[in-house]
């Protein structure tokens, strides 16, 4: 069993859709972080959180310390925001253990 | 104030070649991670840097890989006598404080030919 899971493994949606995407992990975390890659390859920092909830335009994170889960939310989604979106923990020194990620289509 | 660089983006290398692979941290940075990724596989963590120290090397290959973070310049993975299965993507990220948020370069598409 994988120390980060994710699911779905794929998504898709049709513009305009509320998608959720869940990570749960079963190591003790410093912070657990959402990243977003592009076909391209690129790799981008959607959040960084330790506890609670974040937002971000239309991107809300939360995270469940207790149940070891968190969430990422995308509201009114759009077809740029296809892409992989990849769950990651910080474990001892720093170092980031990632799930297989989340590859999500949006229709237009 | 520019961020994660690395070069080159693409490195074609023959069997038994040597790769160098290089990692620019954003500005203020003293602290770089150098993760891999393998075709149609997830990332995976190699190494741990911090200004001339390694700091976790677990992740690493024992043979054939290396990495430096020198007082001056940047961070260099290199791979020695490369074989087909080190065709990957090499990404480096690097963060201001241990913990803190990790940024990330646009990776390095390694190709053994």
């Amino acid at each position: 069993k994988n120390e980060v899971e994710q699911s779905p493994q794929n998504l898709t949606a049709q513009e305009g859709e509320f998608i959720t995407i869940n990570c749960s992990y079963s190591v003790g975390i410093s912070a657990l972080h959402w990243l977003q890659q592009h076909p391209g390859g690129g790799i981008v920092s959607l959040f960084m959180l330790s506890s609670g909830k974040k937002k971000h335009g239309r991107l809300i994170a939360t995270i469940n310390i207790q149940e070891k889960h968190s969430s990422l939310h995308i509201t009114a989604s759009h077809p740029r925001d296809s892409a992989v979106y990849i769950c990651a923990v910080g474990t001892s020194g720093s170092r980031l253990t990632f799930g297989e990620g989340t590859q999500l289509t949006v229709n237009p | 104030n520019a961020g994660v660089m690395q070069n080159p983006r693409h490195l074609v290398r023959r069997r038994g070649q040597e790769a160098r692979l290089r990692c620019s941290p954003m500005k203020g940075h003293s602290h770089v991670y150098w993760y891999r990724q393998l075709p149609e596989e997830g990332l995976k963590f190699m190494v741990y840097l911090q200004k001339e120290n390694i700091i976790d090397e677990s992740g690493m290959p024992k043979e054939r890989f290396s990495a430096e973070f020198p007082k001056e310049g940047p961070s260099i993975l290199r791979i020695q006598q490369v074989v087909r299965g080190d065709s990957a993507a090499y990404f480096c990220a690097s963060s201001l404080t241990r913990d803190s948020e990790q940024y990330f370069g646009p990776g390095t598409r390694l190709t053994v030919t």
